[in-house]
Parts: C-alpha cells; sequence; structure tokens
C-alpha cells in the first residue's frame, strides 16, 4: 500500500533563518506531488506540484522553492523565512492511473515563524 | 478568476442531517471533490462527483448539478466525530484542484 510521510511534524523558526521540509512516498512510482500551505482557518493554497524529477511548477510568487531530486521526494525549501509563512504545509500525491485522481495527504507540518 | 464558496461556518445537533453547499466558477471542470479535515490534521477524501447527480456513501451523499456550478454535501445521523471542516475541490481544464476555504462544522450534543 502507499503511505506518504512528511517531516518534521512541527516546528518553530526565527524570521531571516533557511527552512528545509521533506515529504516521501512509499508503495507507487512516478507519482505527481504537491506542496500545500494552509493558513489558520483558511484553504489550502496550492506551492508547487510536480510531475517527475526535476519538473517544478509554481503557482504563487513568494520566497519559497522546490526540488524534486528522486522520484518520490519532494522538497520545500526557503533561504530566509518571513513571518508569513507561517502554516500547516501539506505534502501531497496522485497519479494519473486513479480514475478520480484524487489526492492523498501526508500528516503535515506545522510552521510558525517567530 | 476561479472561485468556490462554502459557508465559513455551521452548528448542528448530534443525530440531525445538515446539508453543507458549495457553489464554484472555474476554468473547465474535472470533477468536484469533497474532503473531511479534523482540526490539525490532513485532509482525507470522503466524495467525488463528475456527473450531475447524487452519490450516495453511507451516512454521507454528494449531490452536483455542473449547469448551476452547485454541489452540496448531506450529512445524516450526525456524530459528534463529524465535527470537523469540509473541504470543497473543483478538478479544473488543467487537472489542477482549486479549494474552497473549508466550512467548519461544529456538532452539538
Amino acid at each position: 500500500s502507499q503511505t506518504i510521510h512528511q517531516w518534521p511534524a512541527t516546528l518553530v523558526q526565527p524570521v531571516g533563518s533557511p527552512l528545509s521540509l521533506e515529504c516521501t512516498v512509499e508503495g507507487t512510482s512516478n507519482p505527481n506531488l504537491y506542496w500545500y500551505r494552509q493558513a489558520a482557518g483558511r484553504g489550502l493554497q496550492l506551492l508547487f506540484y510536480s510531475v517527475g524529477i526535476g519538473q517544478i511548477s509554481s503557482e504563487v510568487p513568494q520566497n519559497l522553492s522546490a526540488s524534486r531530486p528522486q522520484d518520490r521526494q519532494f522538497i520545500l525549501s526557503s533561504k530566509k523565512l518571513l513571518l508569513s509563512d507561517s502554516g500547516f504545509y501539506l505534502c501531497a500525491w496522485n497519479t494519473r492511473k486513479d480514475r478520480t485522481y484524487e489526492q492523498y495527504f501526508g500528516p503535515g507540518t506545522r510552521l510558525t515563524v517567530t | 478568476g476561479q472561485n468556490i464558496d462554502q459557508p465559513t461556518e455551521m452548528t448542528a445537533t448530534e443525530g440531525a442531517i445538515v446539508q453543507i453547499n458549495c457553489t464554484y466558477q472555474t476554468s473547465g471542470f474535472n470533477g468536484l471533490f469533497w474532503y473531511q479535515q479534523h482540526a490539525g490534521e490532513a485532509p482525507t477524501f470522503l466524495s467525488y462527483n463528475v456527473l450531475d447527480g447524487l452519490e450516495e456513501k453511507g451516512r454521507f451523499s454528494s449531490f452536483l448539478s455542473r449547469s448551476k456550478g452547485y454541489s452540496y454535501l448531506l450529512l445524516k445521523e450526525l456524530q459528534m466525530k463529524d465535527s470537523a471542516s469540509y473541504l470543497c475541490a473543483v478538478k479544473d481544464s488543467n487537472y489542477q484542484l482549486i479549494w474552497g476555504a473549508g466550512t467548519k462544522l461544529i456538532i452539538k450534543p
């Protein structure tokens, strides 16, 4: 069966510090991968998605970047965090083989920038 | 632009029925999803509609009208564990999900 991992679960970082969040998927190959951010009481904002190794599409301009060094690994980074980067970060995956194209979510990382 | 509207919050009583509405305006339509999200947790899949009509799955049902850009999620025999946010999402012409802000459902005994 497929599983998706994210770490760390929670993170408190000062403004201006770097960020690296990691997501890995097991049990599937060539997944589409997504990074979302959810501010408190808000909906999901798509940040990046990737359809293959080294292929990254950015949905919103920001100080975040993403990389996909391996087929089932997706990394979200920042060189200098802003207060507005606080939120709940979710990684998700799906595959076109799934009829509904449903997305499956990881457990999330709660980031607080102080 | 693309837009998905849901009520911000709803309150219902344990054992009752509640209907959560979702209206959408998107560039193309390739299906509509409902997800449940408990506080502090990731969203989990509830239902998927791509054709008009009602899809029933146990206590939960989801309805779609593509001509009206409208969907609802119907929850029957409400239980306290149904207290959560319910997210509506539409798959657009590029097969990307456009998400609503979610409806926080509060269940009272």
